[in-house]
């Protein structure tokens, strides 16, 4: 069944102990990125990938870091979790290539991880 | 500034009712337009994505408008059912030439069918 991962799907956390969201997807997409979601903001991209080793900032990235060693997996670090990171996270994943002016292709989302930091 | 406007910001309608929800952006370059339903601590699934040289997308009883001069763009949901309730989220793809690139999300418009 195609799909994207995210592990785990709940977790309560202090401030400053590093944690990773994991994201893998099984449809051999080259794009990939990461959301938050909170109430009356909407979704905010926090960082994507273009392909493996090819990131960029999204919308918020500050406090986050990213990763693409392989195409299936796009990790996201907290490297010193504050308590401003609480909030609903969700991986993404998408193919990329495709023909100016023809069209693009499905994003499809993870089932999200909703983070607590105290 | 890329920003992505939606509104009304929440709607309430009756079972049965038609309701039109709008978007204006103002990403430059544009590459494609997506209409998003989100059910409440779900992930967004996709009901429409738009290039510049579309004007309409249908999807069921959803039908997407696209007014790429005005940088407009319209969800129309006919026949509404109680399962339409969720949020709906205009998001913006800027033009990377024939790569995804940066998306620009929309607050959302929360939806709610009475019966």
């Amino acid at each position: 069944e195609a799909q994207v991962t995210q592990n785990p799907r709940y977790l309560i956390t202090v401030t400053g102990k590093k944690l990773t969201v994991t994201c893998s997807q099984n449809m051999n997409h080259e794009y990939m990125s990461w959301y938050r979601q909170d109430p009356g903001l909407g979704l905010r991209q926090i960082y994507y990938s273009m392909n493996v080793e090819v990131t960029d900032k999204g919308d918020v990235p500050e406090g986050y870091k990213v990763s693409r060693k392989e195409k299936r997996n796009f990790p996201l670090i907290l490297e010193s979790p504050s308590p401003n990171q609480t909030s609903l996270y969700f991986c993404a994943s998408s193919l990329s290539n495709f023909l100016r002016g023809q069209g693009s292709y499905e994003q499809y989302f993870g089932p999200g991880t909703r983070l607590t930091v105290t | 500034k890329n920003q992505v406007e939606q509104s009304p910001q929440s709607l309430i309608i009756l079972e049965g009712k038609n309701c039109t929800l709008q978007c204006n952006y103002t990403v430059s370059p544009f590459s494609n337009l997506r209409w998003y339903k989100q059910d409440t601590g779900r992930g967004p699934v996709s009901l429409t994505i738009m290039t510049f040289s579309e004007n309409t997308k249908s999807n069921g009883r959803y039908t997407a408008t696209l007014d790429a001069d005005t940088k407009q763009s319209s969800l129309h949901i006919t026949a509404s059912q109680l399962s339409d309730s969720a949020s709906y989220i205009c998001v913006v793809s800027e033009d990377r030439g024939s790569t995804l690139g940066r998306l620009y999300f929309g607050r959302g418009t929360q939806l709610t069918v009475w019966p």
